[in-house]
């Protein structure tokens, strides 16, 4: 158990919903990031939180956003859902900013979008 | 672009039959070398951070290796328990860790 807990474990939605996932970090982490894991691109980096600002973007859809709360929960919004958006995410969470900083993932939400 | 390749993308190995997976990095600077274990739909489990070229670290059946180019996971020994999927990722600069596709491992007994 490494500490982080994402919800839901799975969601089902169909095309054009909007849905939220939820994560908490470790106790005393301050960053939170975010991934998307399909089959095919393996797992890919969306966001990173940092107290509350964000502090880094990777391949992230205009579609997709998130945010970190005063309690460091974040959440992740996927609006406008395709197909394609079917995968796992996870969230991750580490102490500070420091790029050598360990990543601790949660178990991860399932997306399927029908 | 920081770039990483795993290999081989699949390994069958017998019980106690040692083997090696590769990484390797194309980064710019790169500040940190991460192995990670995943077991089907669960969620990536911390094993090692590499910072420079020699290093190595040890952990039960699994040993990583660092160079300039790559990393390799020895794994000694393996048992049934240690088949997953295992995944190397890099930080390089002010980056966030970009992640190799991964090898799925499976030992049997």
């Amino acid at each position: 158990d490494s500490g982080v807990t994402q919800t839901p474990k799975h969601l089902i939605t169909a095309t054009g919903q909007r849905v939220t996932l939820r994560c908490s970090p470790r106790s005393g982490d301050l960053s939170v990031y975010w991934y998307q894991q399909s089959l095919d691109q393996g797992l890919q980096f969306l966001i990173q939180y940092y107290n509350g600002e964000e502090r880094a973007k990777g391949n992230i859809l205009e579609r997709f956003s998130a945010q970190q709360f005063p309690d460091l929960h974040s959440e992740l919004n996927l609006s406008s859902l395709e197909l394609g958006d079917s995968a796992l995410y996870f969230c991750a969470s580490s102490p500070g900013t420091s790029g050598t900083d360990t990543q601790y993932f949660g178990p991860g939400t399932r997306l399927t979008v029908l | 672009e920081d770039q990483v390749t795993q290999s081989p993308e699949a390994l069958r190995l017998q019980e106690g039959e040692s083997s090696s997976l590769n990484c390797s990095y194309t980064v710019s600077g790169l500040r940190g070398l991460f192995w990670y274990r995943q077991d089907p739909g669960k969620g990536p489990e911390f094993l090692f951070t590499l910072y420079s070229a020699g290093e190595e670290k040890e952990k039960e059946r699994l040993k990583a290796t660092l160079t300039k180019k790559e990393s390799f996971l020895h794994i000694t020994a393996p048992k049934p328990e240690d088949s997953a999927t295992y995944l190397c990722a890099v930080q390089a600069g002010y980056s966030t860790l970009t992640f190799g596709k991964g090898t799925m491992l499976l030992v049997s007994p």
